[in-house]
């Protein structure tokens, strides 16, 4: 079946931790984006990619970093400099940025 | 303010009303999307508009392009409708989609 991974659905990161958050889509899709939900909040964008090894920072880029190395594959990367990673990450990708985005079914990130 | 905002923002209703959840956004844009986030917090992409209006089952959007506005209806709620409805604009020319705060929907056997 063609669809979009996210995993881990749960993930805890100590204090001081690099996490990375996985993503894999078999859709032959282009681009693929990464966004940040908080309760109360309208999604936002951390990075999107639209062809391989090229992304680019959305508006909260500060604290994460993304790689691009497949087109299947767009790992996201919580790092200690993000001081308020606790969310809900939603992975998505598209034919091109002009299409409808199909979204992973997410990873919940709590901090220890 | 921002650019988009949906209306209410919580609803309840009882089983086999006809629900409308609102959405209003104050840019230019190319196309706007209806989309369903479930309680597990997977989302699906239901409709995308440029103009007029869709229709999907007992789902039906439309978009008023002058008033900056756009409408999302289901006929016939049931239960299995309850979830957070959420609206993002694509404006002309940006790569990225805003999103709305989304409207909870509960519907009520």
């Amino acid at each position: 079946d063609g669809g979009i991974t996210q995993s881990p659905k749960y993930l805890f990161r100590k204090e001081g931790q690099n996490v990375t958050l996985s993503c894999e889509q078999n859709l032959n899709h282009d681009a693929m984006y990464w966004y940040r939900q908080d309760p109360g909040q309208g999604l936002r964008l951390i990075y999107y990619s639209q062809i391989v090894n090229d992304f680019q920072k959305g508006d909260i880029a500060e604290g994460y970093s993304v790689s691009r190395e497949k087109k299947e594959s767009f790992p996201l990367t919580v790092t200690s400099a993000q001081k308020n990673p606790t969310a809900f990450y939603l992975c998505a990708s598209s034919i091109n940025r002009e299409e409808t985005q199909y979204f992973g079914p997410g990873t919940r990130l709590l901090v220890l | 303010k921002n650019e988009v905002e949906q209306s209410p923002q919580n609803l309840t209703a009882q089983e086999g009303e006809f629900i409308t959840i609102n959405c209003s956004y104050s840019v230019g844009i190319s196309a706007l999307h209806w989309l369903q986030q479930h309680p597990g917090g997977g989302i699906v992409s239901l409709f995308m508009l440029s103009s007029g209006k869709k229709k999907h089952g007992r789902l039906i959007a439309t978009i008023n392009i002058q008033e900056k506005h756009s409408s999302l209806h289901i006929t016939a709620s049931h239960p299995r409708d309850s979830a957070v409805y959420i609206c993002a604009v694509r404006s002309g020319g940006a790569q990225k989609l805003v999103f709305g705060q989304g409207t909870r929907l509960t519907i009520n056997p």
